[in-house]
């Protein structure tokens, strides 16, 4: 089945640490994104991706790093200066072509140790 | 002021009841609007999605959007238990542009009775 698979379904960061989620899609999508959702706050966009080797920071990118070496792949690194790390990690994906909405994994829970 | 504004609810509602969602906007250069349903511990699933004003129907759910007010609406006819989630609204300027990003409001939280 076509669709987007997050890995893992929960994670935990000790102070200091850098902690990455996997973001895995086989809907041949070019554009890929990662989302941040804390209660009461919506939706928030870290970093999104367009091509292979490219990537451009969103609303909220301080302490995250990604890469997209992959067309399937765009992995996201929560770095040790994210200070508030805890929340709901989701990434999403669409097609090309003017329309076309996003479509979203099962998300990542982080939380602190 | 937030660019989307949704009420967050809870909303709890009897089964077979026809459940109103809503959403207010600021900014009038929205054109793509889209409703996701949310169960909880998953990620969010695309439920209707319409380009600028109007209505679509697809099944028990109707969107309508109304540009000159800012607002747009999720109806759900013969609401079900399983229909009990969070419901977010989301929109953007366009699909032509950059990023196509998406605005998000907070969601809200439907629980429907048996």
């Amino acid at each position: 089945d076509g669709g987007i698979t997050q890995s893992p379904k929960y994670l935990f960061r000790k102070e200091g640490q850098n902690v990455t989620l996997s973001c895995e899609q086989n809907l041949n999508h070019d554009a890929m994104y990662w989302y941040r959702q804390d209660p009461g706050q919506g939706l928030r966009l870290i970093y999104y991706s367009q091509i292979v080797n490219d990537f451009q920071k969103g609303d909220i990118a301080e302490g995250y790093s990604v890469s997209r070496e992959k067309k399937e792949s765009f992995p996201l690194t929560v770095t040790s200066a994210q200070k508030n790390p805890t929340a709901f990690y989701l990434c999403a994906s669409r097609g090309k072509g003017s329309g076309q909405p996003q479509h979203f994994g099962d998300g990542t829970r982080l939380s602190i140790l | 002021q937030k660019e989307v504004e949704q009420d967050p609810g809870p909303l709890s509602v009897p089964e077979g009841a026809i459940v109103s969602l809503n959403c207010t906007y600021s900014n009038s250069a929205f054109q793509y609007f889209m409703w996701y349903r949310q169960y909880s511990r998953k990620g969010p699933e695309l439920l209707m999605y319409t380009y600028s004003s109007g209505n679509k129907e697809d099944g028990r759910f109707t969107a309508q959007v109304d540009k000159s007010s800012k607002y747009i609406s999720l109806f759900i006819r013969d609401s079900q238990p399983s229909d009990s989630a969070t419901y977010l609204c989301a929109m953007s300027v366009g699909y032509g542009g950059a990023t196509n990003k998406l605005i998000f409001g907070t969601g809200t939280l439907l629980a429907v009775q048996p």
